[in-house]
């Protein structure tokens, strides 16, 4: 009964390449919601997708990143163009369904350090 | 703004100690209350979560307190273990129906429980 997972663990990428994290949710759940995590900062609200659609992607820098959950395979968070201020934590989490989604199950996180 | 607010930043106690964290919020639509535990390399796990309708909700050693009319909810950890040293956070939901469902979280508490 595998948890959300999340691939790679930790990415270093130099600035101007792009980044390419995934996630596959937990059995059962189609929803996916992807947070940001800086040192000593709490999680940040990046955007939330189902199955093919994006529901709310209202903390999404508005360039060079971008969301999807393909029908076939896992959520995808890529950022193009990466510069230093792209380092941080990215996490996903899952629910099963919609709505008061307090009970959201987190992935370990993948690291992005920028050099 | 910061809708979810957190204090302490850190906190330290002796074990068997109880340590008390506060947060306050602003959002009179959050409905949904709950509190993860974040250990150094993990994602966040749920902790224990609370909804208004009720003051106060207990579960094993932690126990949430909620204040609707002054908008703040603590978590108190009772006989507190080395083992419950970690990052807490607070975090609250408004259910939406379709918007913007992710938890907004408050900044994190650093706990560290002495031997």
């Amino acid at each position: 009964n595998a948890g959300v997972m999340q691939n790679p663990r930790h990415l270093v990428r130099r600035r101007g390449q792009e980044a390419r994290l995934r996630c596959s949710p937990m059995k059962g759940h189609s929803h996916v919601y992807w947070y940001r995590q800086l040192p000593e900062e709490g999680l940040k609200f990046m955007v939330y997708l189902q199955k093919e659609n994006i529901i709310d992607e209202s903390g999404m820098p508005k360039e060079r990143f971008s969301a999807e959950f393909p029908k076939e395979g896992p959520s995808i968070l890529r950022i193009q163009q990466v510069v230093r201020g792209d380092s941080a934590a990215y996490f996903c989490a899952s629910s099963k369904r919609q709505g008061n989604t307090g009970e959201l199950f987190f992935g370990e996180g993948s690291r992005l350090t920028v050099l | 703004q910061q809708q979810v607010k957190q204090s302490p930043q850190s906190l330290i106690v002796q074990k068997g100690g109880i340590p008390i964290i506060n947060c306050a919020y602003e959002n009179t639509a959050f409905d949904y209350f709950p509190w993860y535990q974040q250990f150094p390399g993990k994602g966040p796990a749920l902790l224990i979560a609370i909804r208004p309708d009720v003051s106060e909700k207990k579960e094993g050693r932690f126990t949430i307190s909620f204040n609707k009319s002054a908008k703040q909810f603590s978590l108190h950890i009772m006989d507190s273990q080395p083992g419950d040293s970690a990052t807490y956070f607070c975090a609250a939901s408004a259910y939406s129906g379709g918007g913007a469902d992710g938890l907004t979280f408050g900044k994190g508490t650093h706990l560290i429980i002495q031997p």
